[in-house]
C-alpha cells in the first residue's frame, strides 16, 4: 500500500531555513510526481510546487520562487522540501502529496507542522 | 496566481443537494479539464473526491459529482449525509504549468 511518511514537527526562528522529508513506499518511486502543499492554521490549502522524481525537474509556485527548493533521493525513495528565510506567515502544516498521473493528488503524507517563532 | 474563488460556506439538510462553485479564469479552470475536488475533515489530510472535472475515484459515493462551464467548476453532493460535513477544496492546473487551489468551502449539514 502507498505510504508517505513525513519528518516530525519543527520550530524555527525567523530567517532560518527548514527542511521537511517525505519517505515514499508501496509504489515505484519514479512513476509519480510529488507535490508539496501547505496549510496555515485555520486557512486553506496552498500549492507550493512539485518535483518529477524521474530526472528531478521542479515547478514552483510563483510566490515562493527563490525561497523554496524541492529535491529527491532515489536511493532512499525520499523527497525533500526546503524553505528558506522563514517568516511567521510560513507557520503551517506542510504536506507531501502524490500526483496520480490523472491531474489530481491521490495520496497525502500525514503532514509536518512547522512553527516559525522568535 | 490567485486562488480559485469558492463560497466560504454552504449548508443543507440531510437528504438535500448542495452545490459548491469554484470560479477561476481562462488561465486555469477555463483552459483545462484538469479540475479536482478534495474533502478535508478537521485534523486530517485531504481526500480526493473528483478528478478531471467529473470522475470519481474508486470508493467515492456516486452522490458526489462534478461539472464545469467556462471558468467555473462545480461540485454537487446529493442525498446529503451527516458524514459529508467537511471542508471542500477545488484545484486546477494552470497555463503556467502550476497548480492552484480554491480558498475552500465549509459544508454544514443541518
Amino acid at each position: 500500500q502507498v505510504q508517505l511518511v513525513q519528518s516530525g514537527a519543527e520550530v524555527k526562528k525567523p530567517g532560518a531555513p527548514v527542511k521537511v522529508s517525505c519517505k515514499a513506499s508501496g509504489y515505484t518511486f519514479t512513476s509519480n510526481k510529488m507535490h508539496w502543499v501547505r496549510q496555515a492554521p485555520g486557512q486553506g490549502l496552498e500549492w507550493m510546487g512539485m518535483i518529477n522524481p524521474s530526472g528531478g525537474s521542479t515547478t514552483y509556485a510563483q510566490n515562493l520562487r527563490g525561497r523554496v527548493a524541492m529535491a529527491r533521493d532515489t536511493s532512499t525513495s525520499t523527497f525533500y522540501m526546503e524553505l528558506s528565510s522563514l517568516r511567521s506567515e510560513d507557520t503551517a502544516v506542510y504536506y507531501c502529496a502524490r500526483d496520480d498521473t490523472k491531474w489530481a493528488i491521490d495520496y497525502w503524507g500525514q503532514g509536518t507542522l512547522v512553527t516559525v517563532s522568535s | 496566481q490567485s486562488a480559485l474563488t469558492q463560497p466560504p460556506s454552504v449548508s443543507g439538510s440531510p437528504g438535500q443537494s448542495v452545490t459548491i462553485s469554484c470560479t477561476g479564469t481562462s488561465s486555469d479552470v477555463g483552459s483545462y479539464n484538469h479540475v479536482s475536488w478534495y474533502q478535508q475533515s478537521p485534523g486530517t489530510a485531504p481526500k480526493l473526491m473528483i478528478y478531471e472535472v467529473n470522475n470519481r475515484p474508486s470508493g467515492v459515493p456516486d452522490r458526489f459529482s462534478g461539472s464545469k462551464s467556462g471558468n467555473t467548476a462545480s461540485l454537487t453532493i446529493s442525498g446529503l449525509q451527516a458524514e459529508d460535513e467537511a471542508d471542500y477544496y477545488c484545484n486546477s492546473f494552470t497555463t503556467s504549468s502550476t497548480w492552484v487551489f480554491g480558498g475552500g468551502t465549509k459544508l454544514t449539514v443541518l
